[in-house]
């Protein structure tokens, strides 16, 4: 049974940077062909896609923000990191984390998603 | 950067048909997913690669993709179906692209 669930702030201050982890169990990503991805959600608007990382430290990053985000794997520890400097009050959003697959790109398991409230 | 079009909303009349569309550039040559989400809750995937039902999907719940539009069919829609749906691709620039979601009503 895969599981995931995302642990980090749930308030930052503006220009501060937000590290979020992804903590989950069920699969290993040192399998061939797995990855965690992160997608965030601001209040009451649509599923925007963040960042991916494969098993083989493959990384991928949102066009848009790809300067502001980081995401590092500790396979050993079953979790994914995901930084984002620079935080800003439009950042506020539920962030998810999310077991996916190479070459498919879909989400089949999803955390609960965490709540980050950007302001001073 | 690729960009996905969908319907704002759609409503369906309980135990009708629902279709929601998804707009993308050659859509047709890239795998879709679909996720419905409930308020209050993480997405669930409900379609991938185009016509694909993860298990515990009811069979109510199909896709298709082609040209220019993938599409979501809802078939004896229920109550519980009402939810934000959204698509997802593969786009360009190896990054994941997601539609805007359509909220689906039903009547």
């Amino acid at each position: 049974q895969i599981t995931l669930k995302e642990s980090g702030p749930t308030r930052v201050k503006p220009t501060q940077t937000l590290t979020l982890t992804c903590t989950f169990s069920g699969f290993s990503l040192s399998t061939s062909g797995l990855g965690v991805g992160w997608i965030r959600q601001p209040p009451g608007k649509a599923l925007e896609w963040l960042a991916l990382i494969y098993w083989n430290d493959d990384k991928r990053y949102s066009p848009s923000l790809k300067s502001r985000l980081t995401i590092t794997k500790d396979t050993s520890k079953n979790q994914v990191v995901l930084t984002m400097t620079n935080m800003d009050p439009v950042d506020t959003a539920t962030y998810y984390c999310a077991h996916s697959y190479y070459g498919s790109g879909h989400f089949d398991h999803w955390g609960q998603g965490t709540l980050v409230t950007v302001s001073s | 950067s690729y960009e996905l079009t969908q319907p704002l909303s759609v409503s369906v009349a309980l135990g009708q048909t629902a279709r929601i569309t998804c707009g993308g550039s050659n859509i047709g040559s890239k795998n879709v997913h679909w996720y419905q989400q409930k308020p209050g809750q993480a997405p669930v995937l409900v379609i991938y690669r185009d016509t694909n039902r993860p298990s515990g999907i009811p069979e109510r719940f199909s896709g298709s993709n082609s040209g220019n539009t993938a599409t979501l069919t809802i078939s004896r829609a229920q109550a519980g179906d009402e939810a934000d749906y959204y698509c997802q691709v593969w786009g360009s620039s190896s990054a994941e692209v997601f539609g805007g979601g359509t909220k689906l009503t039903v009547l």
